[in-house]
């Protein structure tokens, strides 16, 4: 059983298209991570969010905690945002132990 | 702007031979996290470690683990007896309460 699904598992996108990418949990949290793992393997926590939306440039992050489901949008998506999206959930509250999603692999063509 | 960092970047190992990885925190960073991703595969928690000791661990970290602060800026991973299964990206990460920031990882290569 996975407690963090992610959808699509591939997105492959045209410069400039708005992108969603899909998070839905099974365990009750009290936040939620977003991630960008690079090709190089490197790990940036891009939000973290516990209600409502959050926007960071061309990225948006909404949760709806009853729904227990999260999504990350990329506005006038660019090849540089080619990377691969991870949710990560904590298991506790202390909100030390993670669980991750699989991830989505993000590619976006010139 | 602050970061976590480790060393080295790739560290090839024979099988049976003791690893340390090494991460440096930031600073003012209170919580300490090793995670690992095994190729292809999704990241997966190991340990965190708060007041110099462990706070939570996963299945994945058992008696071949051990994590030091060995003094106020280090934060290091211990493999005693490296096993080709342990073959994985680390990732150090730090926290002052939730928010994550992640090291840049160290590619373990067990032959």
């Amino acid at each position: 059983k996975n407690e963090v699904e992610q959808s699509p598992q591939n997105l492959t996108a045209q410069e400039g298209e708005f992108i969603t990418i899909n998070c839905s949990y099974s365990v009750g949290i009290s936040a939620l991570h977003w991630l960008q793992q690079h090709p190089g393997g490197g790990i940036v926590s891009l939000f973290m969010l516990s209600s409502g939306k959050k926007k960071h440039g061309r990225l948006i992050a909404t949760i709806n905690i009853q729904e227990k489901h999260s999504s990350l949008h990329i506005t006038a998506s660019h090849p540089r945002d080619s990377a691969v999206y991870i949710c990560a959930v904590p298991l506790s509250n202390t909100g030390n132990q993670f669980y991750f999603g699989t991830g989505t692999s993000l590619t976006v063509i010139p | 702007e602050p970061e976590v960092t480790q060393t080295p970047s790739h560290q090839v190992t024979q099988m049976g031979q003791e690893v340390i990885l090494r991460c440096v925190p930031i600073s003012n960073h209170l919580y300490f996290y090793w995670y690992r991703q095994i190729l292809g595969q999704k990241v997966e928690f190991l340990v965190s470690f708060y007041n110099n000791e462990i706070s939570e661990k996963s299945e994945i970290f058992d008696d071949q683990f051990s994590v030091e602060r060995p003094d106020g800026s280090n934060f290091t991973l211990k493999i005693r007896s490296t096993k080709l299964e342990d073959s994985a990206m680390y990732f150090c990460a730090s926290s002052v309460y939730y928010e994550q920031y992640f090291g840049p990882g160290t590619r373990l290569t067990v032959t």
